[in-house]
Parts: C-alpha cells; sequence; structure tokens
C-alpha cells in the first residue's frame, strides 16, 4: 500500500532563516507528488505539484525517486508562512486518489 | 462563484441523533471525496465517488454513508452518532484529467 510520512510534526524557525519540510513516500511506480497547505482559519489549498516544477510564494520542491522524497524548501521563511503543510501523492494504482501524510505545523518566528 | 460549499461548519449533536453533512460544489467537477481529520493529525479517505450513482468506501473504515444522485451534491450521513464520530470532515472535488483537489471549508462534528 502507498503511503506518505512527514516525520516532524513541527518545525519552528526565525523570519528570514531556510526552511525544508521532509516527505517521504512509499510507491514503486512514477507517483504523482503534491504539497497542500493551511493557513490559520483556512480552507487546505494546493501549494504546489511536482510535475509543474513550478516556485509558489518561495517554495519549492523536488521529486527524487531514488531517495522516494520531495521535501519542500524555502530559503527565507516570512511570518505569513506559518500554517500547517501536507504532503500527498496520487497514484494510478490507487485510483488517482489522493494519500495525504500526518502534516508538519511550521511556526515562523518574528 | 464557483466553489465547494459544506454546511454546518460546526455541529454539536446528541449521542444516536441521525445527522446529515452537506457538500455542494458549483465547479462542474465529477469526482467527489469525504476525509475524516482529528485536530493536527492526518488525513484519511472514507468515501469517494467518480460519478452519480457511484459511491465507494475509502481507506478508512466508516460507519458514514454517503449518496451521489446529483453531480454536484454528496452528503454524508450518519444514523446514529457516536462520541467516536467526533472529528472534522472535509469535502473535496476534483476533475477527471485534473490532478488538484479543491477542499471545502470542513464540518467540525462533536458528538456529546
Amino acid at each position: 500500500a502507498q503511503r506518505v510520512t512527514q516525520p516532524e510534526k513541527l518545525l519552528s524557525v526565525f523570519k528570514g532563516a531556510p526552511v525544508e519540510l521532509k516527505c517521504n513516500y512509499s510507491y514503486s511506480g512514477s507517483p504523482e507528488l503534491f504539497w497542500y497547505v493551511q493557513y490559520s482559519r483556512q480552507r487546505l489549498q494546493l501549494l504546489l505539484r511536482h510535475i509543474s516544477r513550478e516556485s509558489i510564494k518561495g517554495f519549492t520542491a523536488d521529486l527524487n525517486k531514488g531517495e522516494t522524497s520531495f521535501h519542500l524548501k524555502k530559503p527565507f521563511a516570512q511570518e505569513e508562512d506559518s500554517a500547517m503543510y501536507y504532503c500527498a501523492l496520487r497514484t494510478q494504482a490507487a485510483g488517482n486518489k489522493l494519500t495525504f501524510g500526518g502534516g508538519t505545523r511550521v511556526l515562523v518566528k518574528p | 462563484e464557483a466553489d465547494i460549499y459544506q454546511t454546518p461548519r460546526y455541529l454539536v449533536i446528541g449521542t444516536g441523533k441521525k445527522i446529515t453533512l452537506e457538500c455542494s460544489q458549483t465547479m462542474g467537477h465529477d469526482k467527489m471525496y469525504w476525509y475524516q481529520q482529528d485536530p493536527g493529525m492526518e488525513l484519511h479517505l472514507i468515501h469517494y465517488s467518480y460519478g452519480v450513482n457511484s459511491t465507494e468506501k475509502g481507506d478508512l473504515s466508516s460507519e458514514s454513508t454517503v449518496s451521489r444522485i446529483r453531480t454536484e451534491h454528496f452528503p454524508l450521513t450518519l444514523e446514529s452518532a457516536r462520541p467516536s464520530h467526533t472529528s472534522q470532515y472535509l469535502c473535496a472535488s476534483s476533475r477527471t484529467g485534473v490532478s488538484g483537489y479543491t477542499f471545502g471549508s470542513g464540518t467540525r462534528l462533536t458528538v456529546v
């Protein structure tokens, strides 16, 4: 069965410091990976997807198939980045449904 | 405005009551999903539907049931609520060929 693991429940960093959220997945085929974000009192929303190779709000994520990882990075964290972040996996084997990790809460301190 | 709507936003109800959580989307999406999420925990898929009259159980076993009589509507029903059903329920939708999901605001259910 496919699985997504986010080892850090909480990441606390100072404003301007780099932040990296770890995501590892278990799937032997070709997956689609996503990062979703939930700001306080807002809905869960898509942040970025690996196939787009884009940078959103300064965040980037690279799919490493060898390490089965999709870590999310930002070189200079801002206070508005404080939120809950979820890594998600989508595969044809699972009927194209999203499987989510446990989430990482990011707290950016001033 | 095209969106996905969940009602109620919050619900506190007594044990044994029947409840229905509403989810409607006006985006013309064919696929809809229900996730259950405890505070600070991962999201677990409990039901999904790929079209009208199509419903399937998700990865997490749930005593709830769903129906999909209309494309835009995907209600979730608990016949007899119990304290163990206390959780947040998130509805989402997507369109075939488009990988992202759109999530609703969620219903936070408390059974006392």
